[in-house]
């Protein structure tokens, strides 16, 4: 059975930096995986998606990077920004399916804060 | 990408009340639907998954008697929540899929609040 593990739980930093949120999964053989922001009481905002055959994904100040065989994602935020303070979620497949249909495992989630 | 609604966006109602929560896929048919929980500060937690035509799966540990799923078409399912209690606030997110769709798309989410 998948399990996502998310490290910081928490990470407050001042604006402008780089950080690197990191996540882990127990069962490398999966199709792909996704980053999400969540606002407080808000839904889930999709941010990347990085399919099993990609190393990483890119939109804006933001980059994904996914090692099937180390079980390791990060999602790498350039240029940090007040903006950018929410909850991000890491999600992975629990099963090999090559199939959106299969169940997702969420992460705990890192609260980000950024200082202005 | 793919848009899914969920209705209504909170409810505050009454112990021993039922709810129902609605959620759409609006611009493309979802053979599959998934029902997810998430407590204060916590992650998400999958309750089910339903696919069109068919009995949802529930999760180990969720009661399908408390919490029915009904998927009758393909760009509608519901949540009811039976006899609500205090414990069952929460909140409830949605997400829709198809075999055609590289990945789920989840909806705005549901805040329940049982007095």
């Amino acid at each position: 059975k998948q399990e996502v593990t998310q490290i910081p739980a928490a990470l407050s930093v001042p604006e402008g930096e780089n950080l690197v949120l990191n996540c882990s999964f127990t069962d490398s053989a999966i199709y792909n995986l996704q980053w999400f922001r969540q606002d407080p009481g808000k839904g889930l905002t999709s941010l990347l998606l990085i399919q099993s055959s990609q190393r990483e994904q890119t939109s804006g100040r933001l980059n994904a990077s996914l090692d099937k065989s180390s079980g390791r994602s990060t999602l790498y935020i350039a240029a940090s920004q007040p903006g950018d303070s929410a909850t991000y979620l890491c999600a992975a497949p629990n099963d090999w399916g090559y199939s959106s249909a299969s169940k997702i495992i969420f992460g705990s989630g890192t609260r980000l804060s950024i200082r202005p | 990408g793919a848009v899914v609604s969920q209705h209504p966006s909170w409810v505050i109602c009454k112990s021993g009340t039922s709810v129902k929560i609605e959620c759409r896929s609006l611009d493309f048919q979802a053979t599959t639907m998934f029902w997810y929980r998430q407590f204060p500060k916590q992650s998400l937690m999958l309750m089910a998954t339903s696919n069109e035509g068919s009995k949802a799966t529930y999760e180990q540990g969720v009661e399908k008697d408390k919490f029915l799923i009904n998927h009758a078409s393909l760009t509608l399912s519901t949540l009811t929540v039976t006899s609500a209690h205090p414990e069952d606030s929460s909140f409830y997110i949605c997400s829709a899929t198809a075999l055609n769709q590289e990945t789920q798309y989840f909806g705005p989410g549901t805040r329940l609040l049982v007095l």
